[in-house]
């Protein structure tokens, strides 16, 4: 079965240091997206990424956040200058399109972020 | 705007039901269910789109009311597996699912 893949599985930064996340989606998806889930916590959207650009971003995702498709397959997530707070676990996910049964998001195993 | 899930824990004994509700102040184009193992990502189990649609999947099923902005994810006879975070993610007609706070069920032997 097709899987969204992630990596690392596991990251530990010093606070002000840049973190690259990296994903790649499943292949003939189009829409691309990350999550974060600080421990116990609810999932939260981060942004969502159509057609080479981001088509919506939450308050989470500010100007320390970017998002790239360097090429056809990595869709990546940068955080500049890591916080303490962004400690968490950061999903990607993707899914096909807008016919029925393409909405679903699938998701990666996450990469968990620890800053210290 | 998230969607305000309700019971946030519930436990329960092998074989017994539980149900839980998802509930949007906005209007809903779909409902999703996730199920989120402890260290684990969340794990798709089942959409609903149109109001007064009714899923079933194994002993687990859901129901979606478009006009009162509302969905509720039934568990019956649950099983150990069953035990896990559940997920409601409400799409509203935009490009992503917001995820409600999720319900931690623990199905004790």
């Amino acid at each position: 079965e097709p899987e969204v893949t992630q990596t690392p599985s596991h990251q530990v930064t010093q606070m002000g240091q840049e973190v690259i996340l990296r994903c790649v989606p499943i292949s003939n998806h189009l829409y691309f997206y990350w999550y974060r889930q600080i421990l116990g916590q609810k999932v939260e959207f981060l942004v969502s990424f159509y057609n080479n650009e981001i088509s919506e971003k939450s308050e989470i995702f500010d100007d320390q956040f970017s998002v790239e498709r360097p090429d056809g397959s990595n869709f990546t997530l940068k955080i500049r200058s890591t916080k303490l707070e962004d400690s968490a676990m950061y999903f990607c996910a993707s899914r096909g399109g807008s016919s029925s049964g393409a909405n679903v998001l699938t998701f990666g195993a996450g990469s968990r972020l620890t800053v210290l | 705007q998230q969607p305000v899930q309700s019971p946030q824990a519930v436990i329960l004994r092998e074989g017994e039901d539980a149900v839980i509700n998802c509930s949007s102040s906005k209007a809903l184009y779909s409902v999703h269910w996730y199920r989120q193992k402890h260290g684990e990502a969340p794990v798709f189990l089942m959409i609903l789109l149109k109001g007064g649609e009714q899923k079933g999947h194994d002993k687990i099923s859901a129901s979606f009311n478009e006009k009162k902005q509302q969905s509720s994810l039934y568990l019956t006879a649950s099983q150990l597996s069953y035990s896990g975070t559940y997920f409601c993610g409400t799409d509203n007609a935009g490009n992503m699912l917001t995820f409600g706070g999720g319900t931690r069920l623990m199905v004790k032997p």
